[in-house]
């Protein structure tokens, strides 16, 4: 069952900021919040990971606040190449302490000339 | 440095069928975990290998099984094939299995189509 939710579909044009939220109400204290980017019949490719506040890196930022209940993945004048599925989710640490991604639905972010 | 690679790209078989697909991890990668992702649904976890051994499974009936070898390569077996099987299987490295903040590396995949 996943841990996340987040919007089915986002629509976005060239150049714009574009930011995707996703709810993670049930987060355990020792996950952290990952972002990975999917293209039609790819892997999934690691944008970002963070625990709190903000993290920024050379393609993303991600911003979560302080109850760490939702996060926002934001990406900075998207392109053409960013039409993808980006998928927001939370660890899950088993009793070994060994760890395992659950994966949501996703979010189909199109972007438009 | 290659990164996670899988084989073989494309595979057809017909139901009742067993299917072995193969992943080798990053360099300097020790976990393997296996996931599949039916169409137009997000990847669902299927089980983590680190040190030959299974650490996690998911909601798998038994007919997915696996195996870890020294090299840290992995094969992913599944018997009894049924069309539902039909999916892209994706193997994920990391690193370590004992660190919560490990990042998974995804390979291309591999297309299984069962008629």
């Amino acid at each position: 069952l996943a841990k996340t939710t987040q919007p089915i579909s986002m629509d976005s044009y060239e150049g714009q900021e574009v930011n995707i939220t996703c709810s993670h109400n049930n987060i355990a204290t020792n996950d952290y919040i990952t972002w990975y980017q999917q293209f039609p019949s790819q892997g999934p490719r690691f944008i970002i990971q963070g625990y709190k506040t903000k993290v920024t890196n050379e393609v993303a930022s991600l911003f979560i606040p302080a109850d760490r209940k939702s996060s926002t993945l934001s990406l900075p004048r998207v392109s053409l190449s960013d039409t993808a599925v980006y998928y927001c989710l939370v660890g899950d640490t088993g009793v070994d302490s060994s760890y395992k991604l659950i994966f949501g639905s996703g979010t189909r972010l199109l972007v438009r000339p | 440095d290659a990164g996670v690679t899988q084989s073989p790209t494309h595979l057809i078989k017909t139901r009742g069928q067993q299917v072995t697909l193969r992943c080798s991890p990053k360099s300097g990668h020790d976990t393997v975990s296996w996931y599949q992702q039916a169409l137009g649904q997000g990847p669902q976890f299927i089980f983590q290998y680190y040190e030959e051994e299974e650490r996690q499974r998911g909601n798998f009936p038994d007919r997915f099984s696996g195996h870890q070898f020294p090299n840290y390569s992995s094969e992913l077996n599944v018997n009894a094939l049924l069309l539902g099987d039909s999916a892209l299987y994706l193997c994920a490295s990391s690193p370590t299995g004992l660190e919560s903040t490990d990042t998974q590396y995804f390979g291309p995949g591999t297309r299984l189509t069962v008629l």
